[in-house]
């Protein structure tokens, strides 16, 4: 399988405790994003990267969250201390490099918060 | 500001019924693109189109055509003769040439149900 790959598919942790999640984009695909969406909502914009550089981050993305792109090639997502409203579907996108190309979504990861 | 608004929340129609889905951006862009996504219950968006802002041409593409009117800002999507696979949500979708990031800005959805 060709496509974007994510992991875990399912969390469920403890409020105040950390989780990291995993993205493997489109091997070709120098852009990768980040993005949330909770039910009923469209995916919001949290992050880019243009190789392993993190050119944009979108105001929701509190001191809590961090992201990482070491060698331009998979993704890690990490929120500290977690809270109840960050549960959501957290989404992974690549792209080609070129304005307007599209972007290929991975089937996410649903983080619950209890 | 960039903004996409989908003004139909849920849309349910019977099955071979055509029904056709809102899209109104905003932009100070002139240059931008604009992109519609299939979400299936299974979760993972799937890109049905791109247009850029400089092609007003409509396009068919079987039973999905799609509707560009600068002068209203809208980017509609019809789907003919639908039939209960088509049962899903869909996005609209904007990217302004102006976004270093060439990030894709999210309307909230519709809920297309097909009904047999």
């Amino acid at each position: 399988d060709t496509g974007v790959s994510q992991n875990p598919r399912h969390k469920i942790t403890k409020r105040g405790q950390n989780v990291t999640f995993r993205c493997d984009p489109i091997s070709e695909h120098n852009r990768l994003y980040w993005y949330r969406q909770t039910l009923g909502q469209g995916p919001e914009f949290l992050t880019y990267f243009q190789n392993e550089a993190q050119l944009e981050k979108s105001r929701l993305l509190s001191d809590r969250f961090s992201a990482e792109r070491p060698k331009g090639s998979f993704s890690t997502l990490e929120i500290q201390r977690t809270e109840q409203g960050d549960s959501a579907m957290y989404l992974c996108a690549s792209s080609s490099t070129g304005w307007g190309t599209e972007a290929f979504f991975g089937q996410g990861t649903r983080l619950t918060v209890v | 500001a960039q903004k996409v608004t989908q003004a139909q929340t849920e849309i349910s129609v019977v099955e071979k019924e055509d029904v056709t889905l809102d899209c109104v951006y905003e932009t100070r862009d002139t240059t931008y693109y604009l992109f519609w996504y299939k979400q299936p219950p299974s979760g993972e968006l799937v890109f049905l189109i791109r247009r850029n802002s400089f092609d007003e041409q409509n396009e068919i593409s079987g039973r999905y055509s799609w509707n560009f009117q600068k002068s209203t800002s809208s980017f509609n999507f019809t789907i003919t003769a639908s039939q209960v696979v088509d049962s899903a949500v869909y996005f609209c979708a904007l990217s302004e040439a102006g976004s270093s990031a060439s990030k894709i800005i999210f309307g909230s959805g519709t809920r297309l149900s097909i009904r047999p």
